[in-house]
């Protein structure tokens, strides 16, 4: 069965910089996207970036641009978010999710569990 | 304040029908296909709809969908109390060069 296991959150001091890994199993990795999607506590959902099947294309949501950076390794099954100049508005549960299809095609079928990143002094 | 306008709550007893609205524009619901997905209380969202109005083969038929324009909706029939979720609306935006998501409804059902 499709599994998707992010780790790596954690309580983060204002402008340092945090890496997230969300790990794969039960299908073909290559053959999909992965998006990062995150929720401030209390609030709703807010979709961070995509990576394509190859790596080949990457797309940010401008609250992240220039700061987060998605990257996946396909002999690993493994996607990264890495994120620097944190905010405390960065706070949330961040979900990996797969895209239906190898490109962004904005329906996410599969979501990890979440993995909680606090920014805080 | 979220691309996609959802009503923030809605309501209604077991065995009813209701109807969450997604309202957006040209260049998100007018151009590119709406998936729906549902979160329950401490868990992580589920797709209940893509491409419009495809479901999974195991969301129910009680769940269904419509589009006209720049609009969304989902329809629930014959409500069940473990509907009680938020449900979030979601499609790319062009202008943005983003996914945006509605900002969510909270299903209560009575």
């Amino acid at each position: 069965q499709v599994q998707l296991v992010e780790s790596g959150g954690g309580v983060v001091q204002p402008g340092r910089s945090l890496r997230l890994s969300c790990g794969a199993s039960g299908y073909t990795f290559s053959s999909h996207a992965i998006h990062w999607v995150r929720q401030p506590p209390g609030k709703g959902l807010e979709w961070v970036a995509v990576i394509w099947y190859d790596g080949s294309n990457k797309y940010y949501a401008d609250s992240v641009k220039g700061r987060f950076t998605i990257s996946r390794d396909n002999s690993k099954n493994t996607v990264y978010l890495e994120m620097n100049s944190l905010r405390a508005e960065d706070t949330a549960i961040y979900y990996c999710a797969r895209d239906r299809g190898p490109v962004a095609g904005q329906s996410f079928d599969y979501w990890g569990q979440g993995t909680l990143v606090t920014v805080s002094s | 304040q979220s691309v996609l306008t959802q009503p923030p709550s809605v309501s209604a007893a077991p065995g009813q029908k209701v109807t969450i609205s997604c309202s957006g524009g040209i260049s998100n619901i007018g151009s590119y296909s709406v998936s729906w997905y549902q979160q329950l209380p401490t868990t992580a969202p589920k797709l209940l709809i893509y491409d419009n109005h495809k479901r999974p083969s195991e969301i129910p038929d009680r769940f269904s969908t419509s589009k006209s324009g720049t609009s969304a909706t989902l329809v629930i029939t014959g409500l069940q109390t473990g509907d009680e979720a938020d449900y979030y609306c979601a499609t790319w935006d062009t202008s943005l060069g983003e996914v945006v998501f509605g900002g969510g409804t909270k299903l209560t059902v009575l």
